[in-house]
């Protein structure tokens, strides 16, 4: 089975900062890597998605993430981040059968004015 | 784009009483539905996964018994909380996908309180 860890459980950053959000998965399979984020009391809402093709994907909201396979990463990046940002944010992984989607433990972004 | 309903929101309920909440895909036939459970600034914890017609799958630990799932049709499957105590107090959310759908749509999320 896979499994995914998010390395910082929170990240504190001033507004128009950039941020990072580490993902790194293991899985013995090909896999689909997803990024979710989810504001308080509500589901979760897809950022972006990398299914095959360039490792590089943009998502919603000005966000990007770049598939790294030696590295077995997936990170989150923003150039610019705004206060409406702060949110929990949660790296999956699926199996390539779209089964068996795993979480992070996610990481808590918290932007400052 | 794919929406998914999760009804209701928010819910609280008697210690011993039975809960159902409800998860709609509105504008695709979802042929698979996963439950998840979250506590408190805690990642979502795969309670099942359901295909339309079929018995759900649980996952280990999680009690079938006490966690009624049915899944009648491509657009609607159900969660009951059965003879509910205040420790099944939590977030439980839904998702749905498709076999061209390749990711999950999400509900919204129910708030269980059980007094």
């Amino acid at each position: 089975a896979q499994s995914v860890t998010q390395l910082d459980s929170q990240v504190p950053v001033f507004e128009e900062a950039p941020v990072e959000l580490r993902c790194n998965y293991s899985s013995s399979v090909s896999v689909y890597l997803f990024w979710y984020v989810q504001y308080p009391n509500q589901g979760l809402q897809l950022l972006l998605k990398y299914l095959s093709g360039s490792t590089l994907v943009k998502g919603i909201n000005g966000f990007e993430a770049e598939f790294n396979k030696s590295q077995t990463s997936f990170h989150l990046r923003k150039p610019s981040v705004h206060i409406s940002d702060t949110a929990e944010y949660f790296c999956a992984v699926s199996d390539r059968n779209n089964n068996d989607m795993r979480f992070g433990a996610g990481t808590r972004l918290t932007v400052k004015p | 784009g794919a929406v998914v309903s999760q009804h209701p929101s928010r819910v609280i309920c008697k210690s011993g009483t039975s809960v159902k909440i409800e998860c709609r895909s509105l504008d695709f036939q979802a042929t698979t539905m996963f439950w998840y459970r979250q506590f408190p600034k805690q990642s979502l914890m795969l309670m099942a996964t359901s295909n339309e017609g079929s018995k759900a799958t649980y996952e280990q630990g999680v009690e079938k018994d006490k966690f009624l799932i049915n899944h009648a049709s491509l657009t609607l499957s159900t969660l009951t909380v059965t003879s509910a105590h205040p420790e099944d107090s939590s977030f439980y959310i839904c998702s749905a996908t498709t076999a061209t759908n390749y990711g999950y749509t999400f509900g919204s999320g129910t708030r269980l309180t059980v007094v």
